[in-house]
Parts: C-alpha cells; structure tokens; sequence
C-alpha cells in the first residue's frame, strides 16, 4: 500500500519561512492535498491538488511537488500557525494521509 | 452555509454494533462524494471509507473492510457508516467530509468536515 512520509515535528522562527514535507513514492504524479488541525478540531483544507489554496486561506500558504516530495509552505510565520499539518492523496482505491507534522513557532 | 452533522457515536463493548449518522445541508448532497475519516485519541488522521454521490460505489480502508459498510440516502442528505465487530482498536472521533469537487467517481480534497463524534470501545 502507498504510504506517505512526514517529520514529526518542524521548528520555524517567528515571521519565518516553514517548509513541512510529504514523502511518498512518484508522488508528483499524485495530487497532493494539505490540512491544518487545531485541536479539538476538525481538519481545513489550506491546500489541494498541489498549489491551489480554497478561499479564505491566506497567502502565506503555498504548496509544491516535484518527483518524491511534496511540500506545504508557510511564509512569515505566526503563533497561530503552531499546529499540526496532514498532507493526502488518493491511490488504488484509497485515500492515503501523511503521520501529521506538528509545526513549533519559536 | 455548508454543514455537515454527525451523530450516533458512543461506548460500545468490543464486539458490539453502532451506526453512525451524517446529516447534510447547504449544497447538492447528491453531486458529490463522501468520506469518513477517524482520529484515535493523540493519533493522526485515518481514512476508513468513501462513497461516489449515486451511493453506487464505496470504498474501506483495509483496517475496515468487511466490518463497515458505508451508504448514503439523498432524499435525506444522510449518510450512515455500519460499524460491526468493534475493537479497542476502532476507537476514535469519527469525522465526515466532503469533496471539493462534485461529481468525481473518486476522493478528493476535502473541503467540509463535520465535527465529528466520539466512538469509544471498552468494555
């Protein structure tokens, strides 16, 4: 089964540039899709099919995916962006989600 | 506005039955695809299954498949999840999500969570 590939955790300096990454095999033939979790919250959708952003999702938030790795992107960080981050995709019938990345704003 | 309801979660005894409910509102339920999607306590996210808008395909995560069975009633905007066999294991907040897209015979982004109801499996 596909599997995909995130770090634990990320540290980022406060109004710096935080890059979370997805691991999976070809996944730039995939569509990647990102989440932001709050908790004791559901899931938003901060990215979708690799670099498009739904409405009301700053532009701080871009996303990228090349060969093994997909990317999420989060310029000029912020205290409230201290959470935790999921990439996605769809595979052979299934829908397949990264461990979940908890992104520190020091 | 766009609302997706769950209900029906709770304690059951491992071995043991429950149905979950999703009821829908603020868009054309019927056009898009769904999916169930659960977080044990402190754990990530995990996929337990899809259905296309017709009703007429799902999808299980193997952890599931075979125990659960997942259906939609559009004249209710309704979606149920059929959870038989119950393990520690299957404990967890169950959310419901919808497709960004509509009409896909595949899951996509998910753009709607609902926010979601706790499953717990003790005895």
């Amino acid at each position: 089964s596909y599997e995909l590939t995130q770090p634990l955790s990320v540290s980022v300096a406060l109004g710096q540039t935080a890059r979370i990454t997805c691991a999976g095999n070809n996944i730039e033939s995939k569509n990647v899709h990102w989440y932001q979790q709050k908790p004791g919250q559901a899931p938003v959708l901060v990215i979708y099919r690799d670099n498009n952003r739904p409405s009301g999702i700053p532009e701080r938030f871009s996303g990228s995916n090349s060969g093994n790795t997909a990317t999420l992107t989060i310029t000029r960080a912020q205290a409230g962006d201290e959470v935790d981050y999921y990439c996605q995709v769809w595979d052979s019938g299934g829908v397949v989600f990264g461990g979940g990345t908890k992104l520190t704003v020091l | 506005e766009v609302q997706l309801l769950e209900s029906g979660g709770g304690l059951v005894q491992p071995g043991g039955s429950l149905r979950l409910s999703c009821e829908a509102s603020g868009f054309t339920f019927s056009r898009y695809a769904m999916s169930w999607v659960r977080q044990a306590p402190g754990k990530g996210l995990e996929w337990v299954s899809g259905i296309t808008g017709s009703g007429g395909s799902a999808y299980y995560a193997d952890s599931v498949k075979g125990r659960f069975t997942f259906s939609r009633d559009n004249s209710k905007n309704t979606l149920y999840l059929q959870m038989n066999g119950l393990g520690a294991q299957d404990t967890a907040v169950y959310f419901c999500a919808k497709n960004r897209e509509e009409a896909m015979a595949t899951m996509d982004a998910f753009d709607i969570w609902g926010q979601g109801t706790m499953v717990t499996v003790s005895s």
